[in-house]
């Protein structure tokens, strides 16, 4: 498969637990991004990777979020004392970036949907 | 933020029709453009990219810029019952350093058997 994987497809957690998703991109892809979608919205850009640094963080990504990309390979992202405004899905992208301002399109994963009991 | 518009619809068709699907940015600086679609319950999947203006074909799928206008348009031409989705339009802004893809709210269709 050489799409972009994410895990767990569907998570369920009570408020105030941690939660901690998986995004392995496409391997050829040297970015990497992860977007939240509420029902009815777009996908809301959360934050980005270049290879193995974290260029971007949203407005929306508060202190209880933290993404990690070791080794510019797969990508987590972890959410802390989650809260049920957190509810939503999650969505890892990939894509690459040869020539600086040329983007042919990202390239998401299947998403983690979240709901926060 | 930069800000991509859509009619939220829903649009619907009668099968076999042309679908119509607009979209408006506000960034002069961007780039290229983007068309999603997206089932219920699924991520978006990429349809179509253009980067300059007038049209670009790909089957029965056409996309329209208009960069003067600030305008992006996708045109579904013999729309199927299996076209109906919701359909994300997506512009890419080059800015060194940061994110560049930012995204509508989606259109939602629904094609009439």
């Amino acid at each position: 498969d050489t799409g972009v994987s994410q895990d767990p497809r569907h998570k369920i957690t009570k408020r105030g637990q941690n939660v901690t998703f998986r995004c392995d991109p496409i391997s050829e892809h040297n970015r990497l991004y992860w977007y939240r979608q509420t029902l009815g919205q777009g996908p809301e850009f959360l934050t980005y990777f270049q290879n193995e640094a974290q260029l971007e963080k949203s407005r929306l990504l508060s202190d209880r979020f933290s993404a990690e990309r070791p080794k510019g390979s797969f990508s987590t992202l972890e959410i802390q004392r989650t809260e049920q405004g957190d509810s939503a899905m999650y969505l890892c992208a990939s894509s690459l970036e040869i020539v600086v301002g040329i983007n042919y399109g990202y390239t998401f994963g299947s998403g983690t949907r979240l709901t926060v009991v | 933020q930069k800000e991509v518009e859509q009619n939220s619809g829903p649009l619907s068709v009668p099968e076999g029709a042309i679908a119509s699907l607009n979209c408006t940015y506000s960034d002069r600086g961007s780039q290229s453009f983007f068309w999603y679609r997206q089932y219920s319950g699924k991520s978006p999947e990429l349809i179509m990219f253009i980067y300059s203006n007038g049209d670009k074909e790909d089957g029965r799928f056409t996309a329209q810029l208009n960069k003067a206008s600030q305008y992006v348009s996708l045109l579904i031409r013999d729309s199927q019952p299996s076209d109906s989705a919701t359909y994300l339009c997506a512009v890419f802004v080059y800015q060194t350093g940061a994110n560049n893809l930012f995204f509508g709210t989606g259109t939602r269709l629904t094609v009439i058997p």
